[in-house]
């Protein structure tokens, strides 16, 4: 299928500042996105959608970013903390994805250092 | 936080053995969906569901078998467990409602085929 991937696969932040995970995918035909956090042990745990109608989303400290024109997207997280550090994954959906399923990339691990 | 419950949470079995990984959701969600997740790797879709008596293979080739006799219930079976079998297992569900496909996912049932 498409590919979904992210730039970097770990990112060191200090707490305070702020994070940004980016994504690449793709499938031109991709008309939604999500961002999901996974913590050690526990199932993934949904952050912020946008759909390709749109080029910025934002929500409670977390801005997700869409450019269509060179398939990227981006998670920007404000004063990152501690509970932060986890793992991220971007994933895309569209029809042709099995009726809407969606596709993850790979993960982005997020360290958030005192 | 999402209701969607998986048991049992550990799972260390020997091999031939026949398994069952249960998940269950109480949000009256249509859709359903079973990922493998390998650790620190992406999740493929290996089996979902648009409702009751509904099951598709996912992306991902599987040996597993999945049911759905009732809508909160979808269940995945092993007839023999192999080593090659030993990964985490990850169950959703979502809203049926095409683009905007939020899947809220379990806390997961790690396998070890020994």
């Amino acid at each position: 299928g498409e590919s979904v991937g992210l730039h970097l696969p770990t990112l060191s932040v200090q707490e305070g500042d702020n994070s940004i995970i980016n994504c690449a995918y793709s499938n031109s035909a991709s008309d939604y996105f999500i961002w999901y956090k996974q913590e050690s042990g526990k199932g993934p745990q949904f952050i912020i959608d946008i759909r390709s109608n749109m080029d910025k989303r934002q929500g409670q400290r977390v801005t997700v970013l869409l450019n269509k024109t060179v398939k990227h997207l981006s998670l920007q997280i404000a004063a990152t903390q501690p509970g932060d550090s986890a793992v991220y994954f971007c994933a895309e959906s569209s029809l042709s994805n099995s009726g809407y399923a969606l596709n993850f990339g790979k993960g982005t691990s997020l360290l958030v250092t005192p | 936080e999402a209701d969607i419950y998986q048991t049992p949470r550990y799972l260390v079995i020997g091999t031939g053995k026949k398994i069952t990984l249960e998940c269950s959701q109480t949000m009256g969600h249509d859709k359903m969906y079973w990922y493998q997740q390998d650790p620190g790797m992406e999740l493929h879709l290996i089996h979902y569901s648009y409702g009751v008596n509904s099951t598709e293979k996912g992306d991902l080739s599987s040996e597993s078998t999945v049911s759905r006799i009732r809508t909160e219930h979808f269940p995945l079976t092993l007839e023999s467990a192999r080593p090659s079998h030993t990964s985490q297992y990850l169950c959703a569900s979502s809203e049926y409602g095409g683009a905007k496909n939020i899947q809220y996912f379990g806390a997961g049932t790690r396998l070890s085929v020994l």
